[in-house]
């Protein structure tokens, strides 16, 4: 069972937005300011999209941007677009690393 | 430009011992603690252990803690795993994680090393 709790699946036409929550707890997300964002494509090695709840690594579309409120962190994406279509983790850092168990995001 | 390969996965028994090996370049290895987090087929990722740019300080999920050993060879950019008393639930592709250097974050991850534990 994953620690964090992420919904399975979420859908959007392109240039809808999308968003995806984490939701942890006092002792992971909502006790530190360290959750990160992971972008997955089938087959391929996780990418690293947010990290520190808010910030953009270089090269990342600022489309993609993270918040956090008490112990749910979100992200959302704007303006989707078919490339975005992937699977979504999110990580905080809680002593050690705790993950969700993943979105799958469909770009209708 | 930063690299992170994996090697060493294979098909095992249950009970027996594998290690994985991490080769990276093109940063300042020494700086940044290197991590190894799991993926069983169809399932999310799951951390599996830390290790710190000096190799003074390792840390691991609690399934790890007594079976799983993390090392690393500064003199050659490599990252090891050497996990023993492997079971079926430890089949999952290995991927080697590079967090940037004093952040808690994973920002370069390998293609990973597969690791199958079947009888």
């Amino acid at each position: 069972q994953p620690a964090l709790t992420q919904p399975r699946s979420v859908s959007g036409s392109p240039g809808q937005s999308a968003t995806i929550s984490c939701t942890g707890t006092s002792g992971d997300v909502g006790g530190y300011n360290y959750v990160s964002w992971y972008q997955q494509h089938p087959g391929k090695a996780p990418k690293l999209i947010i990290y520190d709840v808010t910030k953009r690594p270089s090269g990342v579309p600022d489309r993609f941007s993270g918040s956090k409120s008490g112990n749910t962190a979100s992200l959302t994406i704007s303006g989707l677009q078919a490339e975005d279509e992937a699977d979504y983790y999110c990580c905080s850092y809680a002593g050690n690393w705790v993950f969700g168990g993943g979105t799958k995001v469909t770009v209708l | 430009e930063v690299q992170v390969v994996e090697s060493g996965g294979d098909l095992v028994q249950p009970g027996d011992s594998l290690r994985l090996s991490c080769a990276a370049s093109g940063f300042t290895f020494t700086n940044c603690a290197m991590s190894w987090v799991r993926q069983a087929p169809g399932k999310g990722l799951e951390w599996v252990s830390t290790v710190t740019g000096s190799g003074r300080d390792t840390y691991y999920a609690d399934f790890a803690k007594g079976r799983f050993s993390i090392s690393r060879d500064n003199s050659k950019n490599t990252v090891y795993l050497q996990m023993n008393g492997l079971r079926a639930e430890d089949t999952a592709v290995y991927f080697c994680a590079k967090s940037a250097v004093g952040r808690l974050y994973f920002d370069y991850w390998g293609r990973g090393s597969l690791v199958t534990v079947s009888a």
